[in-house]
């Protein structure tokens, strides 16, 4: 069964600081991925998506995430983060070359920008 | 730009009552899924759609059922509520299960 891990349940940072998010995910040929953004209360919004080609992906709000086959890893950066940045982070995976047509959420890493 | 629009936004029930949620997409999305979302677990998929007139179980279906009678909606009902029941539900909606999900803003369920 495809599964989602993001190692980290909660990060702080400091404002101005770089940020990296964790994402692993279970093997498969043909992933998909995606991060997502929760502010409280709020829906979930697509950061950034990977289908193929290019395995370092920019997104919305300065966000970018690099594809690592190797390590079956999706990680989410940020070099500088804003105070406006702190929310909850999902990350998701599908894959195309199986009979599931939903994705597989990880259980989200919250962060924390100090000033 | 509604996008996807989720009603009741908070219900309070008690144990073994029953109701419906309602999710409603303008984008023509052929896909339609609900999640429900608990402290530390993420988003846990509940059924999910394909198409007008089809379902299909995700990973905690029990206890819920759901119809997808217009392509434009996706109803989630609870039978006989449980406490277990109690969490904050999201609807999504996406062209295809490789194309991204739009999420509503959630409904917030109690049940006492």
């Amino acid at each position: 069964a495809q599964s989602v891990t993001q190692p980290d349940i909660h990060i702080t940072v400091s404002e101005g600081a770089s940020l990296e998010l964790r994402c692993n995910y279970s093997y498969g040929a043909t992933p998909y991925l995606f991060w997502y953004v929760q502010s409280p209360g709020q829906g979930l919004q697509l950061l950034l998506k990977y289908f193929s080609g290019d395995t370092l992906v920019q997104g919305i709000k300065g966000f970018e995430a690099e594809f690592k086959r190797s390590q079956s890893s999706f990680n989410l950066r940020k070099p500088s983060v804003h105070w406006s940045d702190a929310a909850e982070y999902f990350c998701a995976v599908g894959y195309m070359d199986t009979g599931r047509r939903a994705l597989t959420f990880g259980s989200g890493t919250r962060l924390q920008v100090q000033p | 730009n509604a996008g996807v629009t989720q009603t009741p936004k908070f219900r309070v029930l008690k144990t073994g009552q029953s109701m419906t949620l309602l999710c409603a997409q303008d984008m023509n999305h052929e896909y339609m899924y609900w999640y429900r979302q608990d402290p530390g677990m993420g988003l846990r998929l509940i059924h999910y759609s394909v198409g007008e007139g089809t379902t299909a179980k995700g990973e905690v279906p029990d206890g819920y059922n759901v119809s997808r009678l217009k392509k434009q909606n996706f109803l989630l009902g609870l039978e006989s509520a449980a406490p277990s029941q109690t969490s904050v539900y999201f609807c999504a909606s996406s062209y295809s299960d490789s194309q991204p999900q739009h999420f509503g803003d959630g409904t917030r369920l109690s049940i006492l």
